[in-house]
């Protein structure tokens, strides 16, 4: 069964303090990872997609990278502004472009 | 560039009553739309997914008679919860995908729905 588990649930870091969260998945055929930022109450913001091992992507204070089995979100030096939950999403080669979707790291920038 | 709304972003309504919430692809033209709700603390539920011009494909446990889904054009999806009660109050997002945007999904900013 295809499966997303990310981890932490919740982060809580200073400003200017480096950390990673992790994205592990099981899918019979990983088309795409995909990484969302959420702000409460809006809907999810698309932030970055990986589609083979090995590939890395940046946007400012992130870096996101792909292994076989998992993804991690590198932040570094966050601001409080980057307090938001992240959200990892696989897509497989046989579904209909449907996203299945891990529960969220909620992270928590204290300035 | 890939921008997506909902109208409204808020609506109340009173139990057995009908409400409409729209979906539009502003700058991009959108072959799969897709329909999702969430509950407070949690992730996303995908509830349906449709393709323009085709009957919608719902996800098991969803009332198709309740939700009903259009997606008459390659710009708009349509998501009309039908006789609603207060357990229908929620977070009811649309997301949409073009092709040569490739697999990403688009993400409206979502409608709270309250049914009194």
């Amino acid at each position: 069964e295809d499966q997303v588990t990310q981890s932490p649930e919740a982060l809580r870091l200073q400003e200017g303090e480096s950390s990673s969260l992790n994205c592990s998945y099981t899918v019979s055929g990983l088309r795409g990872l995909f990484w969302y930022r959420q702000d409460p109450g809006k809907g999810p913001e698309f932030l970055f997609t990986l589609y083979s091992a090995g590939e890395e992507k940046e946007k400012e204070r992130l870096k996101a990278t792909l292994t076989k089995k998992e993804s991690f979100l590198h932040i570094t030096a966050p601001k409080p502004e980057d307090s938001a939950t992240y959200l990892c999403a696989v897509q497989a080669w046989d579904s209909n472009y449907q996203l299945i979707w891990g529960a969220g790291t909620k992270l928590i920038i204290k300035p | 560039g890939a921008v997506v709304s909902q109208h409204p972003s808020w609506v109340i309504c009173k139990s057995g009553t009908s409400v409409k919430i729209e979906c539009r692809s502003l700058d991009f033209q959108a072959t799969t739309m897709f329909w999702y709700r969430q509950f407070p603390k949690q992730s996303l539920m995908l509830m349906a997914t449709s393709n323009e011009g085709s009957k919608a494909t719902y996800e098991q446990g969803v009332e198709k008679d309740k939700f009903l889904i259009n997606h008459a054009s390659l710009t708009l999806s349509t998501l009309t919860v039908t006789s609603a009660h207060p357990e229908d109050s929620s977070f009811y997002i649309c997301s949409a995908r073009a092709q040569r945007l490739s697999y990403e999904q688009y993400f409206g900013p979502g409608t709270r729905l309250t049914v009194t």
